[in-house]
């Protein structure tokens, strides 16, 4: 079991730049979240695919955000012309659906902490 | 809207003594799911322990405990025996159900926990 893996587990850019995050759910793993944590507070969901479907995105995630699972595996978060108020850690987790108990479980992954100069 | 709440944002003690850490949530629902989440310097949300709101009986795991209150709907974490591994922030979160059969967690703001030796 590798574990959620996240990259690059920092970036540092400046304001107006594109960013690309990437994220590998533990295999098999059908369901994928993506939540955001700013210092001193709890992380914040932001997006959930099951498999290849985004099924659900926050008010938080604006139209400079979007998010992909092209093949149900891998996840990217892109972010457009960054902001100062982007900066924070972004935070994945995946988790099983073979039973209900099991799916209240999230594994997450070590965060990429975004840095926007 | 569910919110969690901890009104403790630091906290400090003695290696091998025990430290209750406090969490307050809002939510009209009748059955539901809260965890206490670990995050240590390394930055990787560990799952410390689970309660199922229709469980009377409060949920242990080795040292950790929970004093779940449904009906002032506290659920307060009590670690025994604290050890220096122990020192991380700690999120009390609650978990909300998503479509087909997904969940997000709403996490509180965190309690910063420091074992000393």
């Amino acid at each position: 079991d590798t574990g959620v893996s996240q990259d690059p587990r920092h970036k540092i850019t400046k304001r107006g730049q594109n960013v690309t995050f990437r994220c590998d759910p533990i295999s098999e793993h059908n369901r994928l979240y993506w939540y955001r944590q700013t210092l001193g507070q709890g992380p914040e969901f932001l997006t959930y695919f099951q498999n290849e479907a985004q099924l659900e995105k926050s008010r938080l995630l604006s139209d400079r955000f979007s998010a992909e699972r092209p093949k149900g595996s891998f996840s990217t978060l892109e972010i457009q012309r960054t902001e100062q108020g982007d900066s924070a850690m972004y935070l994945c987790a995946s988790s099983p659906t073979r039973d209900r108990a099991t799916n209240e479980k999230l594994f997450f992954g070590s965060g990429t902490q975004l840095s926007v100069l | 809207a569910q919110t969690v709440t901890q009104s403790q944002p630091e906290m400090s003690v003695q290696e091998a003594e025990t430290v209750t850490l406090s969490c307050t949530y809002d939510t009209s629902e009748s059955n539901y799911y809260l965890f206490w989440y670990k995050q240590p310097p390394s930055r990787q949300m560990i799952l410390v322990i689970r309660q199922e709101a229709y469980k009377q009986q409060n949920a242990t795991e080795n040292r950790f405990s929970v004093n779940f209150q449904k009906a002032a709907k506290s659920f307060s974490l009590k670690i025994s025996d604290s050890q220096l591994g122990d020192t991380a922030m700690y999120f009390c979160a609650f978990m909300k159900p998503l479509n087909q059969g997904a969940q997000k967690l709403v996490f509180g703001q965190g309690t910063r926990l420091t074992i000393n030796p």
